[in-house]
């Protein structure tokens, strides 16, 4: 069974890091890209970053570049999320999801971030 | 960017009925074109890929339609566990975009 548990949320205050992680199983975790999707409070879906199998391709919507890392770890089935320099607008549930061909067949629980001083 | 632009944001039905749910591209997406379906609280589903493919395990009332800039997702007869919320993505290109959902409610 395909599992995404993330892992790494809380409150911080603006400006200051935080590192979402996502834990894979149940599939060859280095087969798939994989990516982090956000929403808002009461809103919708926005794509955030995504991730090649290999690690080697990443690639990120505006309003996160220079600030937020996708990463990967096979050997350890994990996707990652550095967020730096936090803004009150990242306040979301992100949660990590599968590319398999066409985005994205499976998701994880989601965690919330919330950043405000 | 592409943007996706979602109709209708809130649409009331009754079970059984039919009910489309439309996506409009502001390019053409050459059906690069995913439906998902959230409800409260949980993470999205993925009904169907590259427009008209059923994910394995969803339901045949569930179907997609569309090419170039119009897509549709349609159910065929609505169940009580329909009543949820539905998002479109584009695929076709980063960055990648979803429309703003439509929130299916009971009559």
């Amino acid at each position: 069974e395909v599992q995404l548990v993330e892992s790494g949320g809380g409150l911080v205050q603006p400006g200051r890091s935080l590192k979402l992680s996502c834990a894979a199983s149940g599939f060859t975790f280095s087969n798939y890209g994989m990516a982090w999707v956000c929403q808002a409070p009461t809103k919708g879906l926005e794509w955030v970053a995504s991730i090649s199998t290999g690690g080697g391709n990443t690639y990120y919507r505006d309003s996160v570049k220079g600030r937020f890392t996708i990463s990967r770890d096979n050997a350890k089935n994990t996707l990652y999320l550095q967020m730096d320099s936090l803004r009150s607008e990242d306040t979301a549930t992100y949660y990590c999801a599968r590319q398999a061909g066409a985005p994205f067949d499976y998701w994880g629980q989601g965690v919330m971030v919330t950043v405000s001083s | 960017d592409i943007q996706m632009t979602q109709s209708p944001s809130f649409l009331s039905a009754s079970v059984g009925d039919r009910v489309t749910i439309n996506c409009k591209a502001s390019q053409n997406i050459n059906k690069y074109l995913n439906w998902y379906q959230q409800k409260l609280g949980e993470a999205p589903k993925r009904l169907i890929y590259n427009t008209n493919n059923l994910q394995t395990g969803i339901p045949s009332r569930f179907s997609g339609s569309g090419s170039g800039t119009d897509y549709t997702l349609t159910i065929s007869s609505l169940q009580p566990e329909d009543f949820a919320t539905y998002f479109c993505l584009q695929h076709n290109s980063f960055p990648l975009t979803f429309g703003s959902g439509t929130k299916l409610e009971i009559k």
